[in-house]
């Protein structure tokens, strides 16, 4: 069964600082999404990740896979309090998607 | 088409009832995913349909739980006798086949009484 862990779960930050969120899966797979979830909302597509070396970005958001470690990891440049949210991972498993238990991101001024 | 649109956007219901929910996919879309999401959580695999069939249900889906999509297009999921504990966001999502994108519903949340 695949797992999906990510870490930090909680993240509290200052505006204009650099953060990283980490995304790590049990078994081999071809895919890896990252949503963004508002309080009471449901998914936002953010980045999907389709190979090893696969690199995105976004505004000051940029997504990147490392499929030979299993890792992806999402990368906050000069945060700002819009993107106070949560954050999930999710790998593509059999014909689905899997979720990490997501990443609870507060930014303040 | 406007997304994948699910219906009704809140339901409360006491112990014990009967609860149906929505879902009406992108209409050229052919797979449609449940998922729940609890408090806190990330969401959890319920099942999927590739048109009409439902080819995979999670452990999660109790004999509570029947999901059904007549005719491959839109899908309802029903919890007999409800239980407190299956209070949650209930996320619907539809994809192509062959295509990487999902596009999720805005949620049905259950709250048990």
């Amino acid at each position: 069964e695949l797992k999906v862990e990510q870490n930090p779960l909680f993240l509290s930050m200052q505006e204009g600082k650099n953060y990283t969120i980490y995304c790590n899966y049990s078994t081999t797979s071809d895919r890896l999404y990252w949503y963004r979830q508002d309080p009471g909302k449901s998914l936002e597509s953010l980045f999907v990740l389709l190979s090893n070396g696969a690199v995105k970005q976004e505004g000051r958001l940029m997504a990147s896979l490392d499929t030979k470690a299993r890792l992806s990891t999402l990368h906050i440049t000069a945060a700002v309090h819009d993107l106070s949210a949560t954050y999930f991972c999710a790998v593509a498993w059999n014909n689905d998607m899997r979720f990490g238990a997501g990443t609870r991101l507060t930014v303040k001024p | 088409d406007t997304g994948v649109s699910q219906n009704p956007r809140h339901k409360i219901t006491k112990r014990g009832q009967n609860v149906t929910f929505r879902c009406d996919p992108i209409s050229e879309h052919n797979r449609l995913y449940w998922y729940r999401q609890t408090l806190g959580q990330g969401p959890e695999f319920l099942t999927y349909f590739q048109n009409e069939a439902q080819l995979e249900k999670s452990r999660l889906l109790s004999d509570r739980f029947s999901a059904e999509r007549p005719k491959g297009s839109f899908s309802t999921l029903e919890i007999q006798r409800t239980e407190q504990g299956d209070s949650a966001m209930y996320l619907c999502a539809s994809s192509l086949v062959g295509g990487w994108g999902y596009t999720f519903g805005s949620g049905t949340r259950l709250t048990v009484v």
